[in-house]
């Protein structure tokens, strides 16, 4: 199975601040994707196939990377944004998340 | 609009089994790959079994080949999860959601989950 590590595990940040969560997948793969889960709801999904912004979702998310290393931007957190994210590789059976990143409030 | 309703989660014992469905709505449910992914309580996601349109390929993840199994109902858009040989290990918030896990098309609509508690 293709491991899949993120990092940080959490980082504390305030609303306006750019941030960065790293995703890196123990082998090569072609398509990743990034959820967001808040406390008691369902991951929606932010990002397919590493860059592609899902229907819906605002500009100030970003996704990048290729091979085994991944990272999802947050341009300028707004208050709705802290929530854990994941990524998640979809490129061979069987799908496999990173462990989260939980963004929390300075 | 989309909407993906699970049922039929609850308390069981070990060795025990318990059937999830998943009732569909809002889109042709034929046309689309499903997945199970399930959450064990504060942990991260675990993506547990996919099944094609017209359920001619299924796959699992490997702690619950040959315990659990994948269906669907085409006529009634109904997906199911048949689990059986429960341990501690299996309790989490199981979800349904549409796409099959894989390719270039994330799991784009999920169910609210359904709970799952393993407990003697």
């Amino acid at each position: 199975d293709i491991q899949m590590t993120q990092s940080p595990s959490s980082l504390s940040a305030s609303v306006g601040d750019r941030i960065t969560i790293t995703c890196r997948a123990s082998q090569t793969i072609t398509y990743l994707n990034w959820y967001q889960q808040k406390p008691g709801k369902v991951p929606k999904v932010l990002i397919h196939a590493a860059s592609s912004l899902q229907d819906g979702v605002p500009s100030r998310f970003s996704g990048s990377g290729s091979g085994t290393d991944f990272t999802l931007t947050i341009s300028s957190l707004a208050p709705e944004d802290f929530a854990t994210y994941y990524c998640q590789q979809s490129y061979s059976i069987p799908p496999t998340f990173g462990q989260g990143t939980k963004v929390e409030m300075k | 609009e989309v909407r993906l309703v699970e049922s039929g989660g609850g308390l069981v014992q070990p060795g025990g089994s318990l059937r999830l469905s998943c009732e569909v709505s809002g889109y042709t449910f034929s046309s689309f790959w499903m997945s199970w992914v399930r959450q064990a309580p504060g942990k991260g996601l675990e993506w547990v079994a996919n099944i094609k349109q017209d359920g001619s390929e299924k796959n699992y993840v490997d702690s619950v080949k040959g315990r659990f199994t994948i269906s669907r109902d085409n006529a009634k858009n109904s997906l199911f999860l048949e689990m059986s040989t429960l341990s501690a290990e299996d309790t989490a918030v199981y979800f349904c959601a549409r796409g099959p896990g894989v390719g270039y098309y994330a799991m784009d609509f999920w169910g609210q989950g359904s709970t799952v508690t393993v407990s003697s």
